[in-house]
């Protein structure tokens, strides 16, 4: 079975600053990797997805995620963190059994 | 074009008893799939439903149960609450036939208190 670690559970940036939540499964086939964040209160919203093709995904709100095979990660960055970025993320994953699978999640807040 | 709705956003129970949560998925998506929300567990996927058949199954106790009507609508059902089975329960549809390859939409959960 497939499985996600998200490696911090909090992290905190300054507003303008780079955000790096790292994400790193396991899966005995070349997975369907995803992105999605919480905002308060509310359910969660797709920010990118990767099946097959460009290692480089860019999602909405200025995110982007790197697919490495060799590395088995699937990174989400964004250049510049608004205060409006301050949710929880999280990385799942979805294998052969087409379950999808969610990191514990890691949430960010942005000092103004 | 609504969202997923789930109803009821609230609820409190009592041990032993049963819960019914019901999910109105997106127009046109057909398949609906349930996620159960703790800070402990994290998201944990329950179950999956595409035109009325269950097509996947999490590792919860049978005390879980859904199902899926016609018109894509879905409910899911907890007998004999316990009170580890508070949580924020999560619907997602998505309009492919599998919705681990394709893009979630997310309702904004039933928070179910059991006492």
């Amino acid at each position: 079975a497939q499985s996600v670690t998200q490696l911090g559970s909090h992290v905190s940036v300054s507003e303008g600053a780079l955000v790096l939540l790292r994400c790193n499964y396991s899966s005995s086939v070349p997975p369907y990797l995803f992105w999605y964040v919480q905002y308060p209160n509310q359910g969660l919203q797709l920010l990118l997805k990767y099946t097959t093709g460009a290692t480089l995904v860019k999602g909405i709100n200025g995110f982007e995620a790197e697919f490495k095979k060799s590395e088995t990660s699937f990174h989400l960055t964004k250049p510049s963190a608004h205060m409006s970025d301050a949710a929880e993320y999280f990385c799942a994953v979805s294998g052969p059994d087409y379950k999808l699978s969610f990191g514990a999640g890691t949430t960010v807040t942005v000092r103004a | 074009k609504a969202g997923v709705t789930q109803t009821p956003r609230y609820l409190i129970k009592t041990r032993g008893q049963q819960v019914t949560l019901s999910c109105s998925p997106i127009s046109g998506h057909r398949s609906v799939s349930w996620y159960q929300q703790t800070p402990g567990q994290g998201l944990q996927f329950l179950f999956e439903y595409f035109s009325e058949t269950q097509r996947n199954k999490g590792n919860f106790p049978g005390r879980f149960s859904g199902r899926q009507f016609s018109n894509s609508r879905s409910e899911m059902n907890v007998s004999t609450l316990e009170l580890g089975d508070s949580a924020l329960y999560l619907c997602a549809s998505s309009r492919g036939q599998t919705a681990s390859t394709g893009e979630l939409f997310f309702g904004e959960g039933s928070r179910l208190t059991v006492l």
